[in-house]
């Protein structure tokens, strides 16, 4: 069954860096994702897909400050210099044939 | 620029049927998938279904099997989420996502979102 897995919460500090995670279950570690960010009250936005070979394409306007990786099972997303308005949560997704799935999603606190 | 808008908030008895649209402009209709997702409140993202507007099929997650129907209309550019039998667990924001379609097939990511409609089920 394909299943993402996400922390539940994260906190960093203003101008320092956070690691965001979504580990992909048994069996589909090369699947790609796609990362999504949800402020407060607002409906999500597209951040960018992370390949399982660690490449990763960005959505139109997302800053330079967001990245993505993977390791593995494993596909990680890098926030720097964190500012206030990227106190979110963030989903991570992936597809199959027929089927759409999400994370149970990151709520990061900016400290 | 892609947007995707959303009809106005509903709210419903429970028992009854909702029917949710979602106009796309700025982009091309036919070369997309449509998907719809709902957000509880308080609660993570969750897939319904989607569908390829260029082929009228639609496909639907399994927990909605039966209680979901997904359409569009490539002449408005408009896909509609129709939910029956609706309870008061139904309440949530209910968002229209594009899948770009590559050599005819959903790619995966969605890479745009609609501002979401509430739709509260209350007696």
């Amino acid at each position: 069954q394909l299943v993402l897995t996400q922390s539940p919460s994260a906190s960093a500090s203003l101008g320092a860096s956070v690691k965001l995670t979504c580990t992909l279950s048994s069996g589909h570690s090369r699947y790609t994702i796609a990362w999504h960010q949800q402020q407060p009250q607002k409906g999500p936005q597209y951040l960018m897909k992370v390949n399982s070979d660690g490449s990763h394409r960005k959505g139109d306007g997302i800053p330079d400050r967001f990245s993505g990786s993977s390791s593995g099972a494993e596909r990680h997303l890098t926030i720097s210099s964190l500012q206030s308005e990227d106190e979110a949560d963030y989903y991570c997704q992936t597809w199959g044939t027929g089927i759409r799935v999400f994370g149970g999603g990151t709520k990061l606190t900016v400290l | 620029q892609v947007q995707l808008v959303h009809s106005g908030a509903e709210v419903k008895k429970p028992g009854s049927s909702v029917k949710v649209s979602c106009k796309a402009s700025g982009g091309t209709f036919s070369s997309c998938a449509i998907n719809w997702v709902r957000q509880a409140p308080g609660q993570g993202l969750e897939w319904m279904g989607t569908i390829i507007p260029i082929f009228g099929t639609a496909n639907y997650a399994q927990t909605f099997q039966g209680r979901v129907t997904i359409t569009a209309d490539e002449s408005t550019s408009t896909a509609y989420m129709e939910l029956s039998s609706l309870r008061s667990e139904d309440t949530a924001v209910y968002y229209c996502a594009r899948e770009y379609l590559a050599d005819g097939l959903p790619s995966g990511p969605f890479d745009y979102w609609g501002q979401g409609t509430l739709v509260t089920v209350s007696s």
